[in-house]
């Protein structure tokens, strides 16, 4: 699975957008981008996931840049809920384990 | 009703001690993991199974015994605990046919070895 590269961590205030990014340079042609994120003291909870086209549901947007080399999460209107560590990883789509980097802290700020 | 779901959620004990995990999900999922995350809070994939199937096996000592006495429960039995194995333990699972592979966690053990 390609290696992905995330800034350590992003404040958000309460209320705005908040922009995740996301290297991933090496990816395959069969590999998606998975976003993933951790609440303190809970397990990982899956947000969005996509291969070459921009998705969005309830939770949150991905944009995706043409040479797939690049993603972006948006969280529309970010709470203190999503105060949280975003993870990026990149992966085939069935059957695999999830290889979990350090991730992104967001810290969303009243 | 919880979807993935693990006991005991803390499990304090001894070096040298015998201990499981249990783990279960009501999600009809084929697949089921175990995670472990450490001080560091880095989450590593040790075991994975299909169908009652090991898949995925990744170095972890055989002091770890994974067990699936159906597609619904995956537990982990470890052996002669060891100071090293405290961390917090996830179990996960995800339905790998025809559907994209999405992963639910529960929600953690937290394993002391004192």
């Amino acid at each position: 699975d390609a290696k992905t590269t995330q800034p350590p961590s992003m404040d958000c205030a309460e209320g705005r957008a908040a922009n995740l990014p996301c290297n991933h340079s090496t990816i395959s042609g069969n590999e998606y981008v998975y976003w993933y994120r951790q609440i303190h003291s809970q397990g990982p909870q899956y947000i969005i996931h996509g291969l070459k086209n921009n998705e969005t549901n309830e939770m949150a947007s991905l944009i995706i840049t043409e040479d797939r080399k690049s993603s972006t999460l948006i969280l529309p209107h970010a709470t203190l809920r999503d105060t949280a560590v975003y993870y990026c990883i990149v992966r085939t789509e069935y059957g695999n384990k999830l290889v979990f980097g350090a991730g992104t802290i967001l810290r969303v700020k009243s | 009703d919880t979807a993935v779901s693990q006991t005991p959620k803390y499990l304090v004990t001894q070096m040298g001690n015998d201990k499981s995990i249990k783990c279960e999900q009501n999600l009809g999922h084929d697949t089921m993991y175990w995670y472990k995350q450490d001080s560091k809070k880095f989450l590593k994939i040790m075991f994975s199974y299909n169908n009652k199937e090991l898949i995925i096996n990744e170095t972890v000592p055989n002091r770890f015994s994974p067990k699936s006495p159906d597609k619904a429960h995956l537990n982990l039995h470890i052996n002669s605990l060891e100071l090293g194995d405290s961390a917090v333990y996830f179990c996960a699972s995800s339905q790998t046919r025809g559907v994209p592979d999405t992963q639910y966690f529960g929600p953690g053990t937290r394993l002391t070895v004192l």
